[in-house]
């Protein structure tokens, strides 16, 4: 079964430094989901991205943040410079249109900044 | 600013109990609403619901969606120790904008 992989699964970062958390969505999906969950908090939407450019982005997804799809597979979150407060789980998702609207997630990459 | 309610945050039932779930939300540009399963990691999805009135049905679990009165609702029947996790429901927006509410925490006891 086709499913949203993510890498790494956990990443420590010093604060001020850049990450690039990377997904690899399902292939045949058409719209690609950042998503970051703070420990013991919901669910929140950062960015959705479409035909190679971003269709929404939420007020948490600012200057520091850019997403990208490089290759065509993979689908990228960098974070600039690292803050505190951005220590949290980051999801990925995809979701195809033939298929409905239905929405796969990534198992998840566990950001630490230290 | 568009905002997804669910109750009850949290609870604790009994293996055999049915348990009921409620979403509410106040969006512009609804498309679908969807409930989702978070056990230790990501959320898996279990429904997705468009049409007022449809009920879909997975099993033990089930789902209708209210679009006049701007709700769903979560079933699942006979409740195991399994099932116990947070349900997150989540609205689509046109613009492919998800707005994800706070989650209910389902806990089962033997």
């Amino acid at each position: 079964e086709p499913e949203v992989t993510q890498t790494p699964s956990h990443q420590v970062t010093q604060m001020g430094q850049e990450v690039i958390l990377r997904c690899v969505p399902i292939s045949n999906h058409l719209y690609f989901y950042w998503y970051r969950q703070i420990l013991g908090q919901k669910v929140e939407f950062l960015v959705s991205f479409y035909n190679n450019e971003i269709s929404e982005k939420s007020e948490i997804f600012d200057d520091q943040f850019s997403v990208e799809r490089p290759d065509g597979s993979n689908f990228t979150l960098k974070i600039r410079s690292t803050k505190l407060e951005d220590s949290a789980m980051y999801f990925c998702a995809s979701r195809g249109e033939l298929a409905g609207n239905e929405q796969f997630f990534g198992p998840g990459t566990r950001l630490t900044v230290l | 600013e568009d905002k997804v309610v669910q109750s009850p945050l949290s609870l604790v039932v009994h293996e055999g109990d049915t348990v009921t779930l409620n979403c509410s939300y106040e969006v512009t540009n609804f498309r679908s609403l969807l409930w989702y399963k978070q056990e230790k990691k990501a959320p898996t999805f279990l429904f997705m619901l468009t049409s007022s009135g449809i009920e879909k049905k997975s099993g033990r679990l089930s789902s209708i969606l209210d679009k006049k009165e701007l709700f769903s609702i979560l079933n699942i029947t006979a409740t195991q120790t399994g099932d116990s996790a947070v349900y997150l429901c989540a609205v689509l927006l046109y613009g492919q904008n998800f707005v994800f509410g706070p989650g209910t925490r389902l806990s089962v006891l033997p």
